[in-house]
């Protein structure tokens, strides 16, 4: 079964510090891929950052970076010098081998960043 | 590069009614998959097409139906609506998993209201 676990409904940072988003995943996939995304209010899933499971080194983006542990099924997404813009809900996907191009979504963060 | 278009962004429809959602994907992008959102389910997968084939569906009951055009645009359909179907739904494009795990991109979503 496939399965995505992010524990932490919200979040509150304040501006210019760094924060981890937590995600963990469960997949009987021999060859998956994990994304971050954020949804502000507006509705709009963009993407943030991508880790394939046999990728050797942790994925970064700008300001943000995917703390990979695959012995720990776990994907954390850090955010570095947040900003106020960095508001919003933030979701863990998953998709592999064995389900085409389906993802399966945890339930969500919601990160406040404060002034 | 344009991104993935939704259409319309916004519906309002009585209960008994049909409807009718579009999505346009990155061009290139065979794959479009579709998501239903809501605040107490999260996001769940309805279905995914490829190439004009549904390789996928959804845990939905038969009045959630989808079809893909020969240019890679999807239409979904909902007929006899219920007031639990209001919900945003999304639409995802990307390239087959097998080409390119990383691209996969979101629409801004169409808010159905059903009354």
């Amino acid at each position: 079964a496939q399965k995505i676990t992010q524990t932490q409904p919200g979040m509150f940072v304040q501006e210019k510090e760094a924060v981890t988003l937590d995600c963990t995943y469960d997949t009987s996939d021999p060859s998956y891929g994990l994304f971050w995304y954020k949804q502000p209010s507006s509705g709009e899933m963009i993407f943030l950052i991508y880790q394939g499971s046999y990728d050797q080194q942790n994925a970064t983006e700008g300001r943000y970076s995917l703390n990979f542990q695959k012995a720990r099924k776990s994907a954390n997404l850090v955010i570095s010098a947040s900003q106020l813009g960095d508001s919003a809900m933030y979701f863990c996907a998953m998709r592999g081998t064995y389900n085409f191009n389906k993802f399966y979504f945890g339930s969500g963060t919601k990160l406040n960043v404060k002034p | 590069k344009a991104g993935v278009t939704q259409t319309p962004r916004y519906l309002i429809k009585t209960r008994g009614q049909q409807v009718t959602l579009s999505c346009s994907p990155i061009s290139g992008h065979r794959s479009v998959s579709w998501y239903q959102q809501t605040p107490g389910q999260g996001l769940q997968f309805l279905f995914e097409y490829f190439s004009e084939t549904q390789r996928n569906k959804g845990n939905f009951p038969g009045r959630f139906s989808g079809r893909q055009f020969s240019n890679s645009r999807s239409e979904m359909n909902v007929s006899t609506l219920e007031l639990g179907d209001s919900a945003l739904y999304l639409c995802a494009s990307s390239l087959d998993w097998r080409e390119k795990y990383t691209e996969a991109f979101f629409g801004q979503g169409t808010r159905l209201t059903v009354v």
